[in-house]
């Protein structure tokens, strides 16, 4: 049971090129979740997926593109970088059905850089 | 609209010694609140958390927190620091839905 993982662990990207943050997880989960993490700012929404076939903004959404591609897997996309967007991206996972009282859980974080 | 204030970006406190991390949350509805721990280059896990019912909230490694609606603060506190209780701590906040609010962190350091 690996729980939430995330690929990749850290990423250089040139201003302008795009990428794929890839997040899946195995506990049959309903909802995902992706943040942000910048210093002093602790963990803002940028996309969640309530649920397969979903998609909803968060807080931050600009510059983002989300795919929930099936229970498991949830992407985020950043189709043009901006060096506003180095940051660190955690992806999440909750799913007994109340999610405003359900316990996240984390995967390990990607470290994006963008130049 | 909901908010979360964790007082003290930094808090150092020596091996042995009380650990008290403030959190106070601003919200109109009755809110459910959480206190996450992150260890260096890892997710957010769980410490503890408030629903409903007792106010008096135990988590794991020693941590308990209280919910006090009359001040509107959740304070995360620890009778004995370990060393390995260095990490950065969050308050989180949410008022139904799937939008949880983070604070912006505590990092507690534990001197020997």
């Amino acid at each position: 049971n690996a729980g939430v993982t995330q690929t990749p662990k850290f990423q250089v990207l040139k201003t302008g090129q795009s990428m794929t943050l890839q997040c899946a997880q195995d506990m049959n989960h309903n909802s995902m979740y992706w943040y942000r993490q910048d210093p002093g700012m602790g963990l803002r929404l940028i996309y969640y997926s309530a649920s397969e076939g979903t998609t909803d903004k968060g807080e931050v959404p600009n510059g983002y593109n989300v795919s929930r591609l099936n229970k498991r897997e949830f992407s985020l996309r950043l189709e043009s970088a901006a060096p506003s967007q180095t940051s660190v991206y955690f992806c999440a996972s909750s799913g007994t059905g109340q999610p405003f009282q359900e316990t996240q859980y984390f995967g390990p974080g990607t470290r994006l850089l963008v130049l | 609209a909901q908010s979360v204030t964790q007082l003290g970006s930094h808090v150092s406190v020596s091996e042995g010694a009380l650990v008290l991390l403030r959190c106070n949350y601003s919200s109109s509805v009755p809110p459910y609140l959480f206190w996450y721990v992150q260890y260096p280059n890892q997710g957010l896990q769980l410490l503890l958390k408030y629903t409903t019912g007792a106010t008096l909230v135990k988590g794991i490694n020693g941590f308990e927190a209280e919910f006090k609606k009359s001040e509107t603060s959740f304070h995360l506190t620890k009778p004995s620091a370990h060393m390995s209780d260095a990490a950065e701590y969050f308050c989180a906040v949410n008022t139904g839905g799937f939008k949880t609010i983070f604070g912006a962190g505590t990092r507690l350091f534990v001197k020997a």
